[in-house]
């Protein structure tokens, strides 16, 4: 069975650092991994997908990294930003399942001007 | 064009009462999710479709809960008698196809009393 984790689960930095999440997996055969947003109340709002194949995205100032044997992504997110609070949550999709994504719990991140 | 839809956004129920949650999916999306979604948690896989083809169905909690797509579009989630730890938001995804971006609705918020 996967199974997502994210550390830390709580962050707060000052506006302008830069700063990394960390997401990891514990079954290696996977079909993707999508990095999201979510907002207090909202529903989720989609970051960076990287496909199984791929060790890479970028999207303005988030870059999003996939280890996929060491079963690990990471979400750089250059530049903070107060409107950068917000809970950022990593999905793994299954290898044998490919409908089937696993989240993690994700990490509440707030950007103190 | 307009995102993923849910309604209603909030719904209370009594102990018992029967639910049915909808979801309109961007037009064209092939593959449509149910998740449950804890306070303070990840999203929780719930079910899957390709068109109307229910191709998973693992994590519905019990057979109290039941999803359909008829025509390959709109889904209803329905839950009958429901009770206390059904609380939670259900949010509905949907993707062009089962391992492309998913695009999330706003969720709705069931309350069980």
């Amino acid at each position: 069975k996967q199974e997502v984790t994210q550390i830390p689960a709580a962050l707060s930095v000052p506006e302008g650092e830069n700063l990394v999440l960390n997401c990891s997996f514990t079954d290696s055969a996977i079909y993707n991994l999508q990095w999201f947003r979510q907002d207090p109340g909202k529903g989720l709002t989609s970051l960076l997908l990287i496909q199984s194949s791929q060790r890479e995205q970028t999207s303005g100032r988030l870059n999003a990294s996939l280890d996929k044997s060491s079963g690990r992504s990471t979400l750089y997110i250059a530049a903070s930003q107060p409107g950068d609070s917000a809970t950022y949550l990593c999905a793994v999709k299954g290898g044998t399942n490919a409908g089937k994504s696993t989240f993690g719990d994700g990490t509440t991140l707030t950007v103190k001007p | 064009g307009a995102g993923v839809s849910q309604s209603p956004r909030y719904k209370v129920a009594k102990r018992g009462q029967d639910v049915a949650l909808r979801c309109d999916p961007i037009s064209g999306h092939v593959s449509l999710f149910w998740y449950q979604q804890a306070l303070g948690q990840g999203p929780e896989f719930l079910t899957y479709f390709q068109n109307e083809a229910q191709l998973d169905k693992s994590g519905l909690p019990s057979d109290r809960f039941f999803a359909e797509r008829p025509e390959g579009s709109v889904s209803t989630l329905k839950i009958q008698r429901t009770q206390q730890e059904d609380s939670a938001v259900y949010l509905c995804a949907s993707s062009v196809g089962q391992a492309e971006t998913q695009y999330f609705g706003p969720g709705t918020r069931l309350l069980v009393l």
